[in-house]
Order: structure tokens, then sequence, then C-alpha cells
């Protein structure tokens, strides 16, 4: 079973829709989560932490369920520009990426 | 502004060949990450490092090994390429804290084909 599992997509929707990634991951002992971006042809970057208590940034919402071991990502108002892969990573010393989930917002 | 530099970013190279890819960072970094990302597969964890010296196996470690001499240089070889090691390969860097913060800067890549 790989570590980290994300659903690959893709996912197309139109602006303005909202959309949800998850990922699961199978070490119970890792310590912190992260989303992160990467657009095509370039190198991953990253978007935002994701903490026990759920975060949001902007459009942008992060959430963990240590107990069911999965995390997830909303973003709503869907942008042309969000068009990217998202990328999970899993910590626990030694940052772990998912498969990442490929996302398409089209006019 | 952080700068991660990988020495070349297009290779091609002939199967039984060694490979060296290179990487520097310029921010006093602790840690170092090879990467390598495929198509449907993500990116995968080949080698890391915490110091110099210092190396620690990813996922995928077989047919790699890596150096670190100096602490802004982690080097990726392959000591005998094969054409299932063709892929992009990136390598990233943080500081220590920087695990917890996710606050990984990557290369902008080394495409690597072997024939």
């Amino acid at each position: 079973r790989k570590e980290v599992e994300q659903d690959p997509g893709p996912f197309n929707v139109p602006e303005g829709a909202t959309v949800a990634f998850n990922c699961t991951y199978s070490n119970s002992a890792s310590q912190s989560f992260f989303w992160y971006r990467q657009d095509c042809r370039k190198e991953p970057k990253l978007l935002m932490s994701v903490y026990s208590s759920g975060n949001e940034d902007g459009r942008f919402t992060a959430q963990l369920n240590r107990a069911s071991q999965y995390i997830s990502l909303l973003i709503r108002d869907s942008k042309l520009s969000d068009s990217a892969t998202y990328l999970c990573v899993v910590n626990n010393n030694d940052m772990r990426f998912g498969a990442g989930t490929r996302l398409t917002v089209k006019p | 502004d952080v700068k991660v530099t990988q020495s070349s970013r297009y290779l091609v190279k002939r199967t039984g060949e060694k490979v060296f890819l290179e990487c520097v960072q310029d921010m006093d970094h602790e840690n170092m990450f090879w990467y390598r990302q495929d198509p449907g597969l993500g990116l995968r964890l080949i080698y890391f490092s915490y110091d110099v010296k210092m190396k620690e196996k990813g996922d995928i470690p077989e047919g790699y090994s890596v150096s670190r001499e100096k602490k802004e240089r982690f080097s990726l070889i392959l000591e005998s390429a094969s054409t299932n090691q063709t892929s992009m390969y990136l390598c990233a860097s943080s500081f220590h804290r920087g695990l917890n913060t996710g606050e990984l800067f990557f290369g902008e890549g080394s495409r690597l084909t072997v024939l």
C-alpha cells in the first residue's frame, strides 16, 4: 500500500464551482501535513499547511482527520487560475508526496 | 530568495553509463531531498539528507546513491543507468524547522532520458 494516496482525477469544473480533494495516508505517526500546487512543467510550491483544527486561506480550506488518516482541500469559487495539479504531502521527517490530483477550471 | 540549482535541465545518457545529478542550495539549509516524478505516480522520494555526510533511503533507493560532502550540495548518482530511470528528477531543500512548516524549496528539475 502506498504511503500517501490521492484520487488522480482529472477534475473538470466550471468557474465558480466548489471542488474538494481528499488524500489518505498510512502512517499513523505522521507529524504534519501540507498541500502543494504544481503548474504544468513547473516545480511544486507550498499552497498551505493542514492543521488539526482545520484552516482557511481565502477560498481554500484544509482539514485533517487523524482518526481516519485523511486530509482534504476545498476550493470555493474556482478561478481559471486554480487549474493545476494539487499534491498532498505527509511528513514524518521525510516529506512524502501523493501522486497529485489534476484540476481544470473551465470558463 | 532561496535558490536551488540543479546542474542540468536535460540529459541524454546511454544504458550502463554512470550519471551524476548535482543540486546546490544557497540558503544554508540542513535538509536536502531527491525525488523523481513520473506521470501518474507523482513525486517519489529517492534519498534525503539532514546533514553533511548523512543520508537516509526514501521509497525507491534501488539503483541510486547519493553524496553530501558539503552542506550546500547534494548529488544523486546512477551507477549504471537503465531505461526505467528515464524520469524528471527534482531536488529540494529546507531548514530543519521547515519540515514542520512544509517549506520545501525545489529546483527546476533535471529531465533524464536513458537510451
